[in-house]
């Protein structure tokens, strides 16, 4: 079956320590994203990336850092310079918009890393 | 401004109720509407998208209105299972590369 899976479903980051989230895909997918919910907000971009190497900051970057190296992966790694990372976490994907093509075109969700601190 | 508004609520209904919630959009030229649907500590999953000239599915039914930039969702006969909140999300054509914009959602619960 199709989908995205993120893993670990629940994370404990020590103070100092840098974590990394892994999102994977199989839906062939050239887009893909990174957010932030905190309890009763919101979803929050961190960063997203249209296609293979390259990627951009969204509104909460700082403290976060991504790469993709391949089309099905986009690990998010949560610095030690995040001072507040207890959060969901969620990745998603999408066909990008290519002008008037593939509008309409949704995004779909891993079913999220809950983060901690110890 | 924010990009997408929405009413947070809570909304409480009883069941066998139509609720209807509205959001409010920012980009003119956003092209891309969709609903989606959180339940507790889950993620999102889209519910449906909006098409220009409305569309439903069952007992929902969405519209966009683009002269006063608002999508709808109305849902009939509400059921307890459809208590959860409701995300907007718009897609604008230009400008932020496909970026996806979330309202902070609506939260629903239906009463027994």
């Amino acid at each position: 079956d199709g989908g995205i899976t993120q893993s670990p479903k629940y994370l404990f980051r020590k103070e100092g320590q840098n974590v990394t989230l892994s999102c994977e895909q199989n839906l062939n997918h050239d887009a893909m994203y990174w957010y932030r919910q905190d309890p009763g907000q919101g979803l929050r971009l961190i960063y997203y990336s249209q296609i293979v190497n390259d990627f951009q900051k969204g509104d909460i970057a700082e403290g976060y850092s991504v790469s993709r190296e391949k089309k099905e992966s986009f690990p998010l790694t949560v610095t030690s310079a995040q001072k507040n990372p207890t959060a969901f976490y969620l990745c998603a994907s999408s066909i990008p918009r290519q002008g008037a093509l593939y509008s309409n075109q949704p995004q779909h969700f891993g079913d999220g890393t809950r983060l901690s601190i110890l | 401004r924010k990009e997408v508004e929405q009413d947070p609520g809570p909304f409480n209904v009883p069941e066998g109720a139509t609720v209807a919630f509205n959001c409010t959009y920012s980009n003119s030229a956003s092209q891309s509407f969709f609903w989606y649907r959180q339940d507790c500590r889950k993620e999102p999953k889209l519910l449906m998208s909006v098409y220009s000239s409305g569309n439903e599915d069952g007992r929902f039914t969405a519209q966009l209105n683009r002269a006063s930039q608002y999508i709808s969702l109305l849902i009939r006969d509400s059921k307890l299972s459809d208590s959860a909140t409701y995300l907007c999300v718009v897609n604008p054509i230009s400008g932020t590369g496909n970026q996806f914009y979330f309202g902070t959602g609506t939260s629903l619960t239906v009463i027994p």
